[in-house]
């Protein structure tokens, strides 16, 4: 089956640098890649996704990269707020409808600091 | 409000006890996902249902059990509950095409006690 690292497994940041989180995932046939952010005692929400005949994908301050060589994509958030504090989790699907196919990596805990 | 319902937002229960959660998909999401998330940890995939039918088992204890009604809402059954299944359950939908594309429940937080 898929299997998705995810790195690092935390992340602290001064508020206005950029933060990078990296994924990597096993099977050739995932073909999308969600970004979810789960802010502390919330539920984890879509914030970016890219299909794997895109590279990028931009969306005002993130950005998602995708490299299906060498099956790995990355999460970039620029100009960090402290509300970016939270959080990330990756993942890869292979877009089957009906089966599980979705596959969520260990998550980075990123910290904007003030 | 990601349109996806759970219920209860809270729950504490006692050791040994069964507890049943509650969740109502997005209208039209005929996908079902049920996870669990212990303090601090990731998403724990329990298991799938789509349109009724189970699709899909991850970690799920024996003592769970889970299923998908005919107007789509899914309950997930806790029996013979112990202190480490204390975590938040979320449950999520996916729309029709985009499986991977989860919308979650706002969660049910189970302290057992």
């Amino acid at each position: 089956g898929e299997n998705v690292e995810q790195h690092p497994s935390t992340l602290s940041v001064q508020e206005g640098d950029s933060a990078v989180i990296k994924c990597t995932y096993s099977d050739s046939a995932s073909n999308y890649f969600p970004w979810y952010k789960q802010e502390l005692g919330k539920r984890p929400q879509l914030i970016i996704d890219i299909r794997s005949n895109v590279g990028e994908k931009k969306d005002q301050r993130i950005a998602v990269t995708l490299n299906k060589t060498a099956k790995h994509f990355s999460l970039h958030i620029t100009e960090t707020q402290p509300e970016d504090s939270a959080v990330y989790f990756c993942a890869a699907s292979t877009g089957e409808t009906g089966a599980n196919n979705l596959f969520f990596g260990t998550g980075t805990r990123l910290t904007v600091i003030p | 409000d990601s349109g996806v319902t759970q219920t209860p937002k809270h729950l504490i229960t006692a050791t040994g006890q069964r507890v049943t959660l509650r969740c109502s998909p997005r209208s039209g999401d005929l996908s079902v996902y049920w996870y669990q998330q212990s303090l601090d940890q990731g998403l724990q995939f329990l298991i799938q249902y789509y349109n009724g039918e189970e699709r899909a088992k991850g970690n799920i204890l024996e003592r769970f059990s889970a299923q998908q009604f005919p107007d789509l809402h899914s309950e997930l059954n806790l029996s013979s509950l112990e202190l480490g299944d204390s975590a938040l359950y979320f449950c999520a939908s996916s729309p029709e095409g985009v499986p991977g594309k989860l919308f979650f429940g706002s969660g049910t937080q189970l302290s057992v006690l």
